[in-house]
C-alpha cells in the first residue's frame, strides 16, 4: 500500500515570497491533516479536513496560510507571504476517519521549508 | 504553556542499557499515543493507550498510561542502535478533538 506522498521535499524561499505544498493521502482515507513542526518541537496541527470539508482550522494563521482539498483527495497548503518564522517541516497525515482511538494517522515524509 | 511535557529532552545511552522517558500533563486525556520519528521522515505510530493504568508491550518497549490518564511512560529494555530517534507523545482530550503533541525526547543509542 502506498503511503502519504508529499512534494516538494525541500524548499528554500525568501521572506515575502509565496510557496505551495502538495499532499496525496493514502487511498480511501477520508481525513487529512496538515501539521507544522518547528525544529525542536512536536508537530502542531494547522488544519484538518474530513473529505473536502474543514473540521478544524483554529490554529491556521489565516492571514497568510490557506489550504484546500478539492474533490476530497489531494490537498495543497499555501503560504503567502512567507515570514522567517514559517521555517519548519510541514507534515501531511491521513487517516480512515477523524476518530483518534483505534484510528491511526499515517504521516508523509514532510516538506522542509527554509525562509531566508 | 506546553500541554504535554516530555522528559528528558535528550538522552544518550550505550547499547544494552535500559531507559524510561516520560510524558506528563495536568490535563486528562481520553487517549494517548506514542510515535517515533527518524530524521527526514514523518512520525510513525507505536501505540495508543486509552484506559487508565493500561500497560502495553511492543517487543522491548513497554508503555504505561497513568491511572488518572494525565501521564504516560515509555520504557525500553536493552536498547539497540535502531531505537535511535525522536519519541513523541500525543494526547487527545476526546475522540473527536485533535491530537496535541509534546516536544519529544531525542534518544541516541551508541554502539
Amino acid at each position: 500500500e502506498a503511503g502519504v506522498a508529499q512534494s516538494p521535499r525541500y524548499k528554500i524561499i525568501e521572506k515575502r515570497q509565496s510557496v505551495a505544498f502538495w499532499c496525496n493521502p493514502i487511498s480511501g482515507h477520508a481525513t487529512l491533516y496538515w501539521y507544522q513542526q518547528i525544529l525542536g518541537q512536536g508537530p502542531k496541527l494547522l488544519i484538518q479536513f474530513q473529505n473536502n470539508g474543514v473540521v478544524d482550522d483554529s490554529q491556521l494563521p489565516k492571514d497568510r496560510f490557506s489550504a484546500e482539498r478539492l474533490k476530497g483527495v489531494d490537498s495543497t497548503l499555501k503560504i503567502q507571504p512567507a515570514k522567517l518564522e514559517d521555517s519548519a517541516v510541514y507534515l501531511c497525515a491521513s487517516s480512515v476517519s477523524g476518530q483518534v482511538s483505534g484510528n491511526e494517522q499515517f504521516f508523509g515524509p514532510g516538506t522542509r521549508l527554509t525562509v531566508l | 504553556t506546553q500541554l504535554l511535557e516530555q522528559s528528558p529532552q535528550f538522552l544518550s545511552i550505550q547499547e544494552g542499557e535500559n531507559l524510561t522517558v516520560y510524558c506528563n500533563s495536568s490535563s486528562v486525556f481520553s487517549s494517548l499515543q506514542w510515535y517515533r520519528q527518524e530524521p527526514g521522515e514523518g512520525p510513525v505510530l507505536l501505540v495508543t493507550v486509552v484506559t487508565g493504568g493500561e500497560v502495553k508491550k511492543l517487543k522491548r518497549l513497554t508503555f504505561q498510561f497513568g491511572d488518572a490518564r494525565k501521564d504516560s511512560s515509555l520504557h525500553i529494555t536493552a536498547a539497540q542502535t535502531g531505537d535511535t530517534g525522536l519519541y513523541l507523545c500525543a494526547g487527545a482530550k476526546s475522540g473527536n478533538t485533535p491530537l496535541v503533541f509534546g516536544k519529544g525526547t531525542r534518544l541516541s543509542v551508541i554502539a
